[in-house]
């Protein structure tokens, strides 16, 4: 699976949007890029995935550069019940496709 | 309803001891996951199986063994527990919708502490 790099942290204020960043240079044709979080020691929760295109759900929307060696998710509203760590995955999309954690980033949203 | 249940939450041990946690899920899915994540907070997987039969095996030592009675169940049991076992082990479900796999589903995670 490719390896992808995060910032270790970033902070955003309640209310606005939190931009996280994912850089995945080495992603190949067949791979997905997802995006999980987990808060608090809960078990991580998924939020988003794309191949290509742009993405957006519920919770989320993201951001695919045109030659897909970087990512970024957006939470447009980040409130404070979002701090949390944002695991960002790339994985082919197969039931032998495991999902490699890195260190993710920590996101704080602030009053 | 829980989708990813784990029992027990909590197990502490002394070192040498056998122990075994259990993972179920009610989704549906084809495919479970064993995953551990350390004290440094980083998360590997371990184990993955495909309709009960092992399609991931990362390096585990052979003191752990997963045993899937059916797909709804993946079961971890760990022989001779050591320090280093002290984690929580997180089990994990995925479904199959057309040709795809989608997002994986997490249990709530069992806290291992050996003594």
């Amino acid at each position: 699976d490719a390896k992808t790099t995060q910032p270790p942290s970033m902070d955003c204020a309640e209310g606005r949007a939190a931009n996280l960043p994912c850089n995945h240079s080495t992603i190949s044709g067949n791979e997905y890029v997802y995006w999980y979080r987990q808060i608090h020691s809960q078990g991580p929760q998924y939020i988003i995935h794309g191949l290509k295109n742009n993405e957006t759900n519920e919770m989320a929307s993201l951001i695919i550069t045109e030659d897909r060696k970087s990512s970024t998710l957006i939470l447009p509203h980040a409130t404070l019940r979002d701090t949390a760590v944002y695991y960002c995955i790339v994985r082919p999309n197969t039931n032998a496709g495991k999902s490699t954690f890195g260190d993710g980033t920590t996101l704080t949203v602030k009053p | 309803d829980t989708a990813v249940s784990q029992t027990p939450k909590y197990l502490v041990t002394q070192m040498g001891n056998d122990k075994s946690i259990k993972c179920e899920q009610n989704l549906g899915h084809d495919t479970m996951y064993w995953y551990k994540q350390d004290s440094k907070k980083f998360l590997k997987i371990m184990f993955s199986y495909n309709n009960k039969e092992l399609i991931i095996n990362e390096t585990v030592p052979n003191r752990f063994s997963p045993k899937s009675p059916d797909k709804a169940h993946l079961n971890l049991h760990i022989n001779s527990l050591e320090l280093g076992d002290s984690a929580v082990y997180f089990c994990a479900s995925s479904g199959r919708v057309a040709i795809y796999y989608n997002e994986q589903f997490f249990g709530p995670g069992t806290r291992l502490t050996v003594l």
